[in-house]
């Protein structure tokens, strides 16, 4: 498995505002993913991070809202702009497993974003 | 629309029983299916994935996937009060390194 840190742990903002959320991991992966967790929800994917590439967004999502940057093989963020009310979610990064079966997923901790 | 069922529970189970969670999906052209642990409060945990139709073990789990009628399984056996958490089944349906369709989760509780 992968080694996955995010930052920042958990954060409350004011709705307007924008918050930038880093994960890193400690081996180089192609393939890293955001997904959104709403308050007693399940997973849903956000977007797909291909580094060299522009990231790929599931419907319903849009870069102006969740910019993604993908500047290396070990890290990417996810902002989360103009926020309200609704963005209150935990926010999870995911990567494919560095070594074996790249179909399978590890989990970050997750960034915990309350939104005023 | 691509979507993962799950009953959400909770399922209670006695202590060193079995534990069974099932899990349908809608894309029959799915080919990777994962089960996560997800403790309360804490991020998604892989248990364990399957690809091909059939049974797959590891210790206590015991996964089982049935691509004709579209149902993947987990298997807990001996259940410990340990495992009491939501599980959630996930299912890639592009193949190869792709995102996941994930089910709401089943609530389980192991009463000692």
């Amino acid at each position: 498995s992968a080694v996955i840190s995010q930052k920042p742990s958990r954060d409350i903002c004011q709705r307007g505002t924008s918050l930038t959320i880093q994960c890193q991991v400690d081996s180089q992966v192609t393939m890293m993913f955001w997904y959104r967790q709403q308050p007693g929800q399940s997973l849903t994917l956000i977007a797909t991070a291909n580094q060299g590439s522009e990231a790929t967004y599931e419907s319903g999502f849009v870069i102006d809202k969740f910019p993604i940057s993908r500047p290396n093989l070990t890290f990417s963020t996810l902002t989360v702009s103009n926020m309200s009310p609704e963005d209150s979610s935990i926010y999870l990064c995911s990567v494919e497993s560095p070594t074996g079966d790249p179909e399978t997923q590890y989990f970050g901790p997750g960034t915990r974003l309350l939104v005023l | 629309q691509k979507e993962v069922e799950q009953n959400s529970g909770p399922l209670s189970v006695p202590e060193g029983a079995i534990a069974s969670l099932n899990c349908t999906y809608s894309d029959r052209g799915s080919q990777s299916f994962f089960w996560y642990r997800q403790y309360s409060g804490k991020s998604p945990e892989l248990i364990m994935s399957i690809y091909s139709n059939g049974d797959k073990e590891d210790g206590r789990f015991t996964a089982q996937l049935n691509k004709a009628s579209q149902y993947v399984s987990l298997l807990i056996r001996d259940s410990q009060p340990s495992d009491s958490a939501t599980y959630l089944c996930a299912v890639n349906s592009g193949g190869g390194a792709d995102g996941l369709t994930f089910g709401k989760g089943t609530h389980l509780i192991i009463q000692p």
